[in-house]
């Protein structure tokens, strides 16, 4: 089966630039989370999914940031603009709810984000 | 409040010992899951090993067991007979059950860094 693909692997962008995010969960999954790991605030969750609706956005930094989940297959994480602190590793999971028992979250690869 | 507590910055182990990476959590929620994951320098976040808070037995996944000390609020995971492979980056995360459909977000600790030497 194929895990959770996101894309692309490393981005490299200019303050002021928008930036896209983009994840395929694990098909079947119902959940979908967006995560960030920098070395000083570890990992944070930025915002999670479930059936495509927006279920908690708190970890959203700030308005600059984005999420969407237009259809079960697809997610976006938006940065615009971005700055170089928004410089990180963002981590899309997914997850099944609907197995009955407990469902660890499946991880992309990250993508990882360089704004200079 | 720290939800996770992962003390250790950094560990150690001689490759064929086991090792024990501590966790402990914070939560009033009777109903909570514990899940540990493993980084290796490659990034990918792997998963580990779960323990349900109301599970009457700790976990064991092969190698990989976690010491759940309900009362105290604490899930150690333990790793015996360390490989070199295991060095890598370890986080132990906690999800509550508090809220609408019994599912909510992994909140994860610092993480353990743990270097296997020959």
């Amino acid at each position: 089966d194929a895990g959770v693909i996101q894309s692309p692997r490393h981005e490299v962008t200019e303050m002021g630039q928008e930036v896209t995010l983009r994840c395929k969960p694990i098909s079947g999954h119902d959940y979908l989370f967006w995560y960030r790991q920098t070395m000083m605030r570890g990992l944070e969750l930025l915002i999670y999914f479930n059936n495509n609706v927006p279920i908690d956005d708190s970890g959203m930094p700030e308005d600059r940031f984005s999420a969407k989940m237009p259809n079960a297959s697809f997610s976006t994480l938006k940065i615009q603009p971005s700055e170089p602190r928004d410089s990180a590793v963002y981590f899309c999971a997914s997850s099944n709810s609907r197995t009955g028992r407990p469902s660890p979250l499946h991880f992309g690869n990250g993508t990882r984000l360089t704004v200079t | 409040a720290q939800k996770i507590t992962q003390t250790q910055p950094g560990m150690f182990v001689q490759e064929k010992e086991a090792v024990t990476l501590d966790c402990t959590y914070d939560t009033s929620d009777p109903s909570y899951g514990l899940f540990w994951y493993k980084q290796p320098s490659s990034g990918e976040m792997i998963f580990l090993i779960y323990q349900g808070s109301y599970d009457q037995q700790n976990a064991t996944e092969g190698r990989y067991s976690l010491n759940f000390q309900k009362a105290r609020k604490s899930a150690n995971l333990v790793i015996s007979a360390s490989q070199l492979g295991d060095s890598a980056m370890y986080f132990c995360a906690m999800r509550e059950a508090r809220f609408s459909g019994g599912y909510n977000k992994l909140i994860f600790g610092a993480g353990t860094r743990l270097a296997v030497h020959p």
